[in-house]
């Protein structure tokens, strides 16, 4: 599997916006670009995914660079509730292929939000 | 709907006990995993399944069995439990195909620990 980089921690302040890099030199063209958080003492929760073109949801903007390797997570304005270890995880395009749709998890980046 | 439902949230075990986490999802879901996590790692594989009847090793069976015999329940059985196996374990289940389907959705996880 493709891996990714990301920096082990950031911090940031609330109501500030929020830019989370993930390095995925190794990218295949299948591969989707996905981002999960996990809040503390919970499980995972998706954020959001892409493949090449940049995406937006109500929780959180992804960029995608034109190359794909790399990517940005933007949280728009940073809430205390956004205090959360946030994973950027490629996956198979297809959950029915060899990879069966697992989530190969680095050790994320630890968001810190200061009120 | 309930999502992903695991059971218990916290268990004590002896060295040598055996026991079963339970998780059962309402989505309806084919796919279900069984991930582990250590402290300040992220989640590794232990099983999966594709559907019922249908089940298959990820990063770390050792020590672990699993059964799929309805669509909705996915248990982990410990035989033998050991000390390198006090971990918080989570459920996940997702669809099968691509972009908005292929997400995994989290259950709140079970804290074991084995002495």
């Amino acid at each position: 599997d493709a891996k990714t980089t990301q920096p082990n921690s950031m911090e940031s302040n609330e109501e500030e916006p929020v830019h989370l890099p993930c390095n995925h030199s190794t990218i295949s063209g299948t591969d989707y670009i996905h981002w999960y958080r996990q809040l503390p003492s919970q499980g995972p929760e998706y954020v959001i995914h892409g493949l090449t073109s940049n995406v937006n949801n109500r929780m959180a903007s992804l960029a995608i660079a034109e190359d794909r390797k790399s990517s940005t997570l933007i949280l728009h304005r940073a809430t205390l509730r956004d205090a959360a270890v946030y994973y950027c995880i490629l996956r198979d395009r297809e959950a029915g292929g060899t990879s069966y749709g697992k989530l190969t998890f680095g050790q994320g980046t630890i968001l810190t939000v200061h009120p | 709907n309930a999502g992903v439902t695991q059971t218990p949230k916290f268990r004590i075990l002896k060295i040598g006990q055996s026991m079963t986490l339970q998780c059962t999802q309402d989505m309806n879901h084919n796919y279900m995993y069984w991930y582990r996590q250590d402290p300040g790692m992220g989640l590794k594989l232990i099983y999966y399944s594709v559907g019922a009847g249908i089940t298959d090793k990820g990063e770390v069976p050792n020590g672990y069995n699993v059964s799929r015999s309805t669509t909705e329940d996915f248990p982990l059985r410990l035989e033998l439990a050991a000390p390198s196996q006090t971990s918080v374990y989570f459920c996940a289940s997702s669809y099968p195909g691509r972009g908005a389907k292929n997400i995994q959705y989290f259950g709140a996880g079970t804290r074991l620990s084995v002495l």
